[in-house]
């Protein structure tokens, strides 16, 4: 997942423009990933997935990119509105999902 | 809508209490997970369990156990609390029909031992 440390990277976009959060893997066995958002005072909750014999998929508003050559996995959020403001996780799994590692999250703030 | 609860949203215990978290998921899945969350560390899976009467360590088992009597809830215990166990704890449970591995979470119980 992300370097590890005590800050969360940050990312901060005017209401209306594309945002893009990066990701770095660290297992070249992981075979599925999905990212997370988690709201203030909530648990994470599933926003896309994409496995490993994929490239792009897409959902709404969302396209996710997976480059297996670099271990980079992307979120891309299309006209990021207010309520897109969160921390976002990318996670990696294997096994059959009993083992997921979660990188340390980016917080996305949208300016209005 | 899948549905996990946590027993409590707060709670704050004094060193060398012991503390059971109860987490119940509506489901029917069959793996159940414990995690801890840190500021900037993400999420740490502390144990998870498959199968009722089933579990296995994660990443940081130390200082904690659990229980699953029942499929629906998966129980984490903090035998002793102490005060680097302070933490946000997050229940998730997943199915095992193939669809996905994505994860349920609770909403989360933040714990400060004193």
């Amino acid at each position: 997942g992300e370097s590890v440390g005590l800050h969360l990277p940050t990312l901060s976009v005017q209401e209306g423009d594309n945002s893009i959060i990066n990701c770095a893997y660290s297992n070249s066995a992981s075979d599925y990933f999905i990212w997370y958002k988690q709201e203030s005072g909530k648990g994470p909750q599933f926003i896309i997935d994409i496995r490993s014999n994929m490239d792009k998929r897409q959902g709404q508003r969302v396209t996710v990119l997976l480059n297996k050559t670099v271990k980079h996995l992307s979120l891309q959020i299309a006209a990021t509105q207010p309520g897109d403001s969160a921390v976002y996780f990318c996670a990696e799994s294997y096994t059959g999902g009993f083992k997921t590692i979660f990188g340390a999250g980016t917080r996305l703030f949208v300016k209005a | 809508d899948v549905k996990v609860t946590q027993s409590s949203r707060y709670l704050v215990k004094r060193t060398g209490e012991k503390v059971f978290l109860e987490c119940v998921q509506d489901m029917d899945h069959e793996n159940m997970f414990w995690y801890r969350q840190d500021p900037g560390l993400g999420l740490r899976l502390i144990y998870f369990s498959y199968d009722v009467k089933m579990k296995e360590k994660g990443d940081i088992p130390e200082g904690y156990s659990v229980s699953r009597e029942k499929k629906e809830r998966f129980s984490l215990i903090l035998e002793s609390a102490s005060t680097n166990q302070t933490s946000m704890y997050l229940c998730a449970s997943s199915p095992t029909d193939g669809s996905g591995y994505e994860q349920y979470f609770g909403p989360g119980t933040r714990l400060t031992v004193t």
